[in-house]
């Protein structure tokens, strides 16, 4: 079974700065997906970047960018300008061809005004 | 926002009474699912229906009972709940498995 870990349960950072939250992944496959989701309070769910595994080029979103270490099981996620609208709740999440999607704790970001 | 709509936001229940779970979705996706969010732990996947056919259930207790009646609606039936069922429950649809999820807003259920 595939397990994620968030080592962070809170983070901080002050608004138009850089923050990284970081993810590891347990598998022994070498084909999946990595998600990072925002939860934002009282709000829904939304999908935040997606990488697969099999490209080597970190995938970026606009202020948000990935650092994925495939050989590392490491899939962290760097949000740059931070931005109040930033805070929320971030899972990491893991996703093969035949397991449903696995989710990590989650890190609460607060961001500093 | 996205799509995926449940009612009610809020709910309270007594552990005899029965109350069901909505869900609907306008994103023509032929996957949904069910998962229960407590605090300090990790999301947990119920259930997984895939064209209406459920093809995942997650040693759910069977006083959750699912129900998928077409593609656009899912509903999660209540009976008997404990008071460690109280979370958020959330739905979610994608493309299929392999694709990223889409959630709705969830239901906050508290079982006095």
């Amino acid at each position: 079974a595939q397990t994620v870990t968030q080592s962070q349960p809170e983070m901080s950072v002050q608004e138009a700065e850089t923050v990284t939250l970081s993810c590891t992944y347990d598998t022994s496959e070498s084909d999946y997906y990595l998600f990072w989701y925002k939860q934002p309070p009282s709000r829904q769910m939304i999908l935040v970047i997606r990488q697969e595994a099999y490209k080597q080029q970190n995938a970026t979103e606009n202020r948000f960018s990935v650092n994925f270490q495939k050989a590392a099981k490491s899939f962290s996620l760097k949000i740059s300008d931070s931005q109040l609208g930033d805070a929320a709740m971030y899972f990491c999440a893991f996703h093969n061809a035949g397991n449903m999607l696995t989710f990590g704790g989650g890190t609460r970001l607060m961001v500093k005004p | 926002e996205t799509g995926v709509t449940q009612t009610p936001r809020h709910l309270v229940m007594g552990m005899t009474n029965k109350k069901s779970l909505k869900c609907e979705q306008h994103l023509g996706h032929n996957a949904m699912y069910w998962y229960k969010q407590s605090a300090k732990k990790p999301l947990e996947l119920m259930f997984v229906y895939n064209f209406k056919e459920q093809t995942e259930n997650n040693s759910v207790p069977s006083r959750f009972s699912p129900e998928c009646p077409n593609s656009s609606h899912l509903f999660l039936h209540l009976h008997t709940l404990q008071p460690e069922d109280s979370a958020l429950y959330l739905c979610a649809t994608s493309m299929g498995h392999l694709y990223e999820q889409y959630f709705g807003p969830g239901t906050r259920l508290t079982v006095t």
